[in-house]
């Protein structure tokens, strides 16, 4: 079952610009929801949440927005780096730490110097 | 480093056959979770244990079993194994101490079954 979806299975961007990536999800019990990054022949490393109660999180170049009635996330770049390039996993939780994750597909994200 | 470790990093074995896969959680985790990555799928979740007892199950086939020992490393068991169980197996830690922590993820083992 696809509660968690990511949509574009790729994205490339121009370093310097912002990368815009992209999580709908279906469950509305989900209350928290989270981005992992992944490199190649690595683990996913968390990034940065947000929980329902907010519409909106910073962390430095990283910004993630939710639209709890579009049941839409989103995470914002600026700028871009190379060394952002990796795939970008959304994931929600409706309950305790992870028996209740779901994560998406995966974006891979590109970024051209 | 995310501080969780998996072994092996890769495994190759035939059709029926069974294999173990080991994690060793980060120091102080008491939750430990197994999903599973398919090829070009997100990951799965499988089975999550917090200090020794089993958790929570998601899609966790019959053949595939696990658990936690006292001193928190867990293990994943697949037995009868198929083509189909061709896979990224990741590990993941929390603490569990507070609601919704992050997970830490292993860098995975990579079964192949040929």
């Amino acid at each position: 079952d696809q509660q968690v979806k990511q949509n574009s299975p790729s994205l490339s961007v121009q370093e310097g610009r912002i990368s815009i990536l992209n999580c709908d999800y279906t469950n509305s019990m989900f209350d928290y929801f989270l981005w992992y990054k992944k490199y190649p022949a690595e683990g996913p490393t968390f990034l940065i949440s947000i929980s329902s109660i907010k519409d909106k999180n910073e962390d430095g170049r990283f910004t993630v927005f939710l639209n709890k009635s579009a049941k839409h996330l989103s995470l914002h770049i600026v700028p871009s780096q190379p060394g952002d390039s990796a795939v970008y996993f959304c994931a929600a939780s409706d309950g305790f730490g992870g028996n209740d994750m779901r994560f998406g597909a995966g974006t891979r994200l590109t970024v051209k110097p | 480093d995310s501080g969780v470790t998996q072994t092996p990093k890769h495994l190759i074995t035939a059709t029926g056959q069974r294999v173990t896969l080991r994690c060793s959680p980060r120091s102080g985790d008491l939750s430990v979770y197994w999903y599973q990555q398919s090829l070009d799928q997100g990951l799965q979740f499988l089975i999550q244990y917090y200090n020794g007892e089993e958790r929570a199950k998601g899609n966790i086939l019959e053949r595939f079993s696990a658990q936690q020992f006292p001193d928190l490393h867990s293990e994943l068991n697949l037995s009868s194994l198929e083509l189909g169980d061709s896979a990224l197996y990741f590990c993941a830690s929390s603490s569990g101490a507070s609601y919704n922590s992050p997970l830490h993820f292993g860098n995975g083992t990579r079964l192949t079954v040929t």
